[in-house]
């Protein structure tokens, strides 16, 4: 049982190339989000996903770029990284609606360090 | 806007001590509340949720919390702390006008001290 992976792990950079961190999920799960992490800040939700070809803005989704082509996939894409995009991403996913009468969890991957130099 | 605050970034205690890792939330509605545990190098693990049945919730590895409305809090505890509950605590709670996302706390980090 895979669960969630992300890719790459560990990740350095220079500023202004183009990264992108990759997510999969093994359950089909509907959700899924991108968030970063950082000192100070806990985390922040950069982009979430409904379903397929539905994507939506977090609370800081400026530089960034997001896909849903396939549900097990929610790639995050730094256009032209900067030294304010070093951090730690995880992705995530939940069955439904987390506030549903279920309260369904949501599932992290173990995170992407990213280095931007 | 909802948030939620945790206060202390850092809490130390000694093995067999109680854990108390405190939470509060800011919401015109009650919401859901979630406690999430974050080891060395890896993702968030879910440790428990509140979603408005019992106000007294257990977790897995010996936690609690309890929700009370009146003071809108959300407070984590452990009768008696191991050396492996080391880590970093996030307190979460859900967006009542946007049901599928999470807000995060900026997280507390435990120490456990022998």
């Amino acid at each position: 049982d895979a669960g969630i992976t992300q890719s790459p792990r560990y990740k350095i950079t220079e500023t202004g190339r183009q990264v992108t961190l990759m997510c999969h999920q093994t359950w089909s799960h509907s959700y899924m989000f991108w968030y970063r992490q950082d000192l100070g800040h806990g985390l922040r939700l950069i982009y979430y996903s409904a379903a397929a070809d539905i994507t939506d803005k977090g609370e800081v989704p400026d530089g960034y770029v997001v896909s849903r082509s396939k549900t097990e996939n929610f790639p995050l894409t730094l256009e032209s990284a900067t030294r304010s995009q070093t951090s730690v991403y995880f992705c995530a996913s939940s069955e439904s609606l987390l506030t549903g009468s279920s309260g369904n969890t949501i599932y992290f991957g173990e995170g992407s360090w990213l280095t931007v130099v | 806007a909802q948030s939620v605050t945790q206060l202390g970034s850092h809490v130390s205690v000694s093995e067999g001590a109680l854990v108390l890792l405190r939470c509060n939330y800011s919401s015109s509605v009650p919401p859901y509340l979630f406690w999430y545990v974050q080891y060395p190098n890896q993702g968030l693990q879910l440790l428990l949720k509140y979603t408005s049945a019992a106000t007294l919730v257990k977790g897995i590895n010996g936690f609690e919390a309890e929700f009370k409305k009146s003071e809108t809090s959300f407070h984590l505890t452990k009768p008696s702390a191991h050396m492996s509950d080391a880590a970093e605590y996030f307190c979460a709670v859900s967006d009542p006008y946007n049901t599928d996302k999470l807000i995060f706390g900026t997280g507390t980090r435990l120490q456990v001290f022998p």
